[in-house]
């Protein structure tokens, strides 16, 4: 079965401090992905994806990932977090192609920043 | 355009109780999507729609049932409510895959419910 692991249950840091969070997927198949983050009381929002192409993506807010196929992962990265980082942050898979809909979300990595 | 919307956003219910859940969109996707957000959970698929008069299950279908007549609207509905079903329910839609072009899906504000 397709699966979704995100390393980290909880992740406390301090403001300028560097982020990285964990996302590991079990799919036999070439892949879409996806980080999402929700922000205190609303809803997910999408920071970036990867269909194909250059392993790296930038999303939005300084976000980025990094695809690396031989070990089915898709870490986030922010080099420098913000008080206005503190949510949880979704990593979710899907199979890439035609006919494909189903997101296979991560448990989710709520992250807290200390001012 | 409004993107998605949800009504209610919270709702309590004895359990036993029948309630609809609302969601629509205004992107003329014709994809669309229901998940459930349980703490320690993520999100996790009740049940989608390629287009209207199609429905499909995803992962945790029981006791929610759905229809689709038309492209906008995709309604959740509760048959008899339990206290597991208590959660936040998100709706989420996007275009109908082509070809190598994907879509991102957009999700709702989601609605809040207790089942008592």
């Amino acid at each position: 079965a397709q699966s979704v692991s995100q390393h980290n249950h909880h992740v406390i840091l301090s403001e300028a401090a560097s982020l990285e969070l964990g996302c590991n997927y079990s799919y036999g198949g070439t892949v879409n992905l996806f980080w999402y983050v929700q922000y205190p009381g609303q809803h997910l929002q999408l920071l970036l994806k990867y269909f194909s192409g250059d392993p790296l993506v930038k999303g939005i807010k300084g976000f980025e990932a990094e695809f690396i196929k031989s070990k089915f992962s898709f870490n986030l990265r922010k080099p420098s977090v913000q008080w206005s980082d503190t949510a949880e942050y979704f990593c979710a898979v899907k199979l890439a192609g035609a006919g494909s809909y189903q997101l296979t979300f991560g448990k989710g990595t709520k992250l807290s920043v200390i001012p | 355009n409004a993107g998605v919307t949800q009504t209610p956003k919270f709702q309590v219910l004895k359990t036993g109780q029948s309630m609809t859940l609302q969601c629509a969109q205004d992107m003329n996707h014709e994809y669309m999507s229901w998940y459930r957000q349980d703490p320690g959970m993520g999100l996790r698929l009740i049940h989608y729609s390629v287009g209207a008069g199609i429905t499909d299950q995803g992962e945790v279908p029981n006791g929610y049932n759905v229809s689709r007549s038309t492209t906008e609207d995709f309604p959740l509905r509760l048959l008899s409510a339990a206290p597991s079903q208590t959660s936040v329910y998100f709706c989420a839609s996007s275009r109908t895959i082509t070809g190598d072009f994907e879509e991102t899906q957009y999700f709702g504000p989601g609605t809040r419910l207790l089942v008592l």
